[in-house]
């Protein structure tokens, strides 16, 4: 059954490092979310796109935190340089992207991120 | 900005019990709220989405209502089993951009056999 995909699935790292985190979303979903879950904050959205253009990213901060969509299949997350309070569960998600707001979202399995 | 609270944050009973888990929202115009289930190390998944004109929805044992005047929000799951153990979020979609939602911070869920 259709379902959306990250890589990896965990990651642990060093301060400073960059990372890459990729979302295949459900083939034929035009828009795509990425979130963050921490203890602390819960979940957090920090960018979304509909038909591969960034719709709202103001929730990601900019200066070390990027976000694209390369194609249709493939949306990216990349944080250079990372730090220790970048460690959460990121998780991506899609949607039919129909505009009678019935959607509902459909999340992968997340990757879980450590940065020591 | 719209804040999502959930209550309570956590919910421990035996099986067999009826329960009622809560959500409210601070701003009353919302397009839809859905009721997420989380397992441990798991993503989110969708259980139930109520649109602002409905009052309520329900799947199964799962029955979930929707008060937009008064901000509020309750899931029902009737006949508790173990299996239901997991954190469940409610969310709610302002509508202003499409696809936004904002989340509450869940209830962690544990139904003991």
């Amino acid at each position: 059954d259709a379902r959306v995909t990250q890589t990896p699935r965990h990651k642990v790292t060093e301060m400073g490092q960059e990372v890459t985190m990729r979302c295949q979303p459900i083939l034929g979903h035009n828009t795509v979310f990425w979130y963050r879950q921490t203890m602390m904050q819960g979940l957090e959205l920090l960018a979304y796109f509909r038909n591969r253009a960034p719709l709202d990213d103001s929730g990601m901060p900019k200066d070390r935190f990027s976000a694209e969509m390369p194609d249709a299949t493939l949306a990216t997350l990349k944080i250079q340089p990372s730090e220790p309070r970048d460690s959460a569960v990121y998780f991506c998600a899609s949607g039919p992207g129909t505009s009678n707001y019935q959607e509902t979202q459909y999340f992968g399995p997340g990757t879980r991120l450590l940065v020591l | 900005k719209q804040e999502v609270t959930q209550i309570p944050a956590a919910l421990s009973v035996p099986e067999g019990e009826n329960l009622v888990l809560n959500c409210s929202f601070t701003d009353s115009a919302i397009y839809n709220l859905q009721w997420f289930r989380q397992d441990p190390g798991k993503g989110l998944t969708s259980l139930l989405l109520i649109q602002s004109s409905q009052r309520e929805q329900t799947s199964g044992r799962l029955n979930a209502s929707l008060d937009k005047s008064s901000g509020r929000s309750t899931l029902y799951i009737a006949a508790s089993q173990p299996g239901d153990s997991a954190t469940y979020l409610c969310a709610v979609h302002r509508g202003s951009t499409l696809g936004r939602l904002y989340f509450g911070r869940g209830t962690q869920l544990t139904v003991w056999p």
